[in-house]
């Protein structure tokens, strides 16, 4: 099992839906859980952070935690073109001494 | 404020050549990370820092890479010899430590894009 799995994708919505990114870990004692966003040909930059179980919300933008299962996702409400890119998942791993580790990432695709 | 500043931005070397790359963190930040990211295996975790003093280095493919962070506002990636499946986009990032209500965030620099032919 990778310490952070994610769907490749891509996935693609239509603009004004909602669009699902999902993430699962590994490290059950994990407790800082972090969205970015990466452009084509650009670097990664954070989008939200969350570290507590329930919803946070950020603008059009809603990361959701549930530690039990293991599972953070990220919601982005009315897509727009612009939102296309690659959302990367990132895990504080606290049982590998606080290192960051990231998922492949999900390729969005929001067409006009 | 400058962000992350790395050099070279693109680098084109045939095998079996040296390859150094420079990193130099925002002013303040005591964490510096190395990330390779390719279309395969997506953004990897190297080597990172706290305090100029590495971590961390269980990600570092094999002996030929190796990294230094000499004082804090510098730190170097270096690759002898390298190879063609060195070719990547190599990321620095800094940031400060997760703790009194910062939230660890990383930021990266532009990226260092590696062609070894």
């Amino acid at each position: 099992q990778k310490e952070v799995e994610q769907n490749s994708g891509p996935l693609s919505v239509p603009e004004g839906a909602i669009a699902s990114l999902n993430c699962t870990y590994s490290d059950r004692v994990s407790q800082s859980f972090f969205w970015y966003r990466q452009y084509s040909g650009k670097s990664p930059e954070l989008i939200m952070s969350i570290y507590s179980n329930g919803d946070k919300e950020d603008g059009r933008f809603t990361a959701q935690l549930n530690k039990a299962s293991q599972y953070v996702s990220l919601l982005i409400r009315d897509s727009q073109p612009s939102d296309s890119a690659t959302y990367l998942c990132a895990v504080k791993m606290y049982n590998q001494g606080g290192k960051l580790i990231f998922g492949q990432g999900t390729e969005l695709s929001v067409k006009p | 404020d400058a962000g992350v500043i790395q050099s070279p931005r693109h680098e084109v070397t045939e095998m079996g050549q040296e390859v150094t790359l420079r990193c130099k963190p925002i002013s303040g930040h005591n964490s510096l990370f190395w990330y390779r990211q390719t279309m395969m295996r997506g953004l990897e975790l190297l080597i990172y820092f706290n305090n100029n003093v590495p971590i961390d280095d269980s990600g570092m493919p094999e002996d030929r890479f190796s990294a230094k962070m000499p004082n804090a506002s510098f730190s170097t990636l270096k690759i002898q010899p390298s190879e063609p499946r060195d070719s990547a986009v190599y990321f620095c990032a800094s940031s400060l430590p997760f703790a009194g209500g910062n939230t660890g965030e990383l930021f990266f620099g532009e990226g260092s894009r590696l062609t070894v032919l």
